[in-house]
C-alpha cells in the first residue's frame, strides 16, 4: 500500500504557482521522498526527490516540513503542459535495486487558462 | 540519448492467449522494472530484474513472467490472458550502484486490450 496521502485533484491557473500536497506521517528515517507525473497516455516522469531538505531543481521545489511528515511540490509558474497527475512516494535509500516505487492514485492537476 | 524503449505501443489479444512485451533501457541503466496501470489507477508494480535475474516481485501471478538479457533488454510475458490484465505496461530503467540515484525512467508503455 501506498504510505502517502495526496488531494484527488487540484485546479491552478496558468502562470501561477501550483503548490501540490502530500502527507507520509509514518515516513522512516532513511525514506525519501519523491515526485513523479504522468501527462495523459505517457509513462511517469520524474519531477524531484528529497530527504529532508527543501530541494529545487529546473522544474520544481520540494518543500519538506521539519517533521517530515509532509510535504508541498510548487510548480512555480504552471503552464497547460503542467496538466498531469501527480504522485508522491516515500522509498527507502535508491542504490538499493531491490526497492521499488508504490504508486498511490496521485493528484490530478488542471491548469486552466 | 534515447530514452526507455517499449514495443509493441499498442496490442489486442483474445483472452486465454499468450503475450510478450519488450523494453529497452535507457543507455547507461541495467536495471529494468515493470508495471501495469490499470485505467484511472496508478502503476502497480510487477517485477524488478538485474543481472538478468528477478530481485523482487509485487503481488502478481506466476502467469506473468520476465526475462532480462546480457544487453540488459528485458521482455514481460503474460499467459492465459484474463479480460482483468488489460492495462498500461510500462517498463521502467536504473542505474544501480552509481551513487545518487534520480529514480527511475520510465518508458511511455505499452496499452495491452484483451478481448
Amino acid at each position: 500500500d501506498a504510505k502517502t496521502t495526496q488531494p484527488t485533484s487540484m485546479d491552478c491557473a496558468e502562470g501561477r504557482a501550483a503548490n501540490l500536497p502530500c502527507n507520509h506521517s509514518t515516513i522512516s528515517g532513511n525514506e525519501y521522498v519523491y515526485w513523479y507525473r504522468q501527462i495523459h497516455s505517457q509513462g511517469p516522469q520524474y519531477i524531484i526527490h528529497g530527504l529532508k531538505n527543501n530541494e529545487t531543481n529546473e522544474m520544481a521545489s520540494l518543500i519538506i516540513t521539519e517533521d517530515r511528515k509532509s510535504s508541498t511540490l510548487i510548480l512555480p509558474h504552471a503552464t497547460l503542459r503542467d496538466t498531469a497527475v501527480y504522485y508522491c512516494i516515500v522509498r527507502v535509500a535508491p542504490d538499493n535495486y531491490g526497492q521499488n516505487f508504490v504508486f498511490g492514485p496521485g493528484t490530478r492537476l488542471s491548469v486552466l487558462p | 540519448d534515447a530514452g526507455v524503449t517499449q514495443s509493441p505501443t499498442h496490442l489486442i489479444k483474445t483472452r486465454g492467449q499468450q503475450v510478450t512485451l519488450r523494453c529497452s533501457p535507457k543507455s547507461g541503466h541495467d536495471t529494468v522494472s515493470w508495471y501495469q496501470q490499470a485505467l484511472g489507477q496508478g502503476p502497480q508494480f510487477i517485477f524488478q530484474y538485474y543481472e538478468e535475474e528477478e530481485r523482487q516481485r509485487g503481488n502478481f501471478p506466476d502467469r506473468f513472467s520476465g526475462h532480462q538479457f546480457p544487453n540488459y533488454s528485458s521482455e514481460l510475458n503474460v499467459n492465459a490472458l484474463l479480460l482483468g490484465d488489460s492495462a498500461l505496461y510500462l517498463c521502467a530503467s536504473n542505474p544501480t550502484g552509481t551513487g545518487r540515484n534520480y529514480g527511475y525512467t520510465f518508458g511511455s508503455g505499452t496499452r495491452l486490450t484483451v478481448v
